[in-house]
């Protein structure tokens, strides 16, 4: 099993441009997780799936975040425009009750 | 609604003291508790959890956990540090009535340094 899998692991980018995150989830997991970590708020859920359905994106900042689960193994975040507001590690996990949550290794966004 | 707290942003011990992390929840519903560890550059990994079973919790590493629904608390310990144990560690609680352990709320985290 390869976990799950986040592109880029580094991203830099100057502000107003398009960023887009991806994330592959592990097989077999019916649910997806996108969580943003940053030294001052910590781990924010952003927005979850369930079976490919957003379910929950209260977390999403502003409308300049979207995000996307097209099928059951690929997921986008994408930030238009981006600010350096955004710089921070994106994290992207999945998971299939009853097991717990399982973290890919994160994207460093920074936003100049 | 659900939240958890973890007193101390960092925590240092000796090589082979006692590991003791504290963490508190506020839940509406019977929670369901999780201790993940982070280490540089990595994603969280799941060291144990709580589902309303045994109260005291062995997860993996040595570290063990033991719920307290009298004092609200999910405390870590371990009872002697090792060097590879220095990492940031979350506690966090599942958000609903436990039946989904992927939502979950996440307190701010403790660094825990290991001095040789």
């Amino acid at each position: 099993d390869a976990g799950v899998i986040q592109s880029p692991r580094h991203e830099v980018t100057e502000m107003g441009q398009e960023v887009t995150l991806r994330c592959k989830p592990i097989s077999g997991h019916n649910s997806l997780f996108w969580y943003r970590q940053t030294m001052m708020r910590g781990l924010e859920l952003l927005i979850y799936f369930n079976n490919n359905v957003p379910i929950d994106d209260s977390g999403m900042p502003e409308d300049r975040f979207s995000a996307k689960m097209p099928n059951a193994s690929f997921s986008t975040l994408k930030i238009q425009p981006s600010e350096p507001r955004d710089s921070a590690v994106y994290f992207c996990a999945s998971s299939a009750p009853p097991s717990p949550l399982h973290f890919g290794n994160g994207t460093r966004l920074t936003v100049t | 609604a659900q939240s958890v707290t973890q007193l101390g942003s960092h925590v240092s011990v000796s090589e082979g003291a006692l590991v003791l992390l504290r963490c508190n929840y506020s839940s509406s519903v019977p929670p369901y508790l999780f201790w993940y560890v982070q280490y540089p550059n990595q994603g969280l990994q799941l060291l144990l959890k709580y589902t309303s079973a045994a109260t005291l919790v062995k997860g993996i590493n040595g570290f063990e956990a033991e719920f307290k629904k009298s004092e609200t608390s999910f405390h870590l310990t371990k009872p002697s540090a090792h060097m590879s144990d220095a990492a940031e560690y979350f506690c966090a609680v599942s958000v609903g009535r436990g039946g989904s352990q992927g939502n979950l709320i996440f307190g701010k985290g403790t660094k825990l340094s290991v001095k040789p």
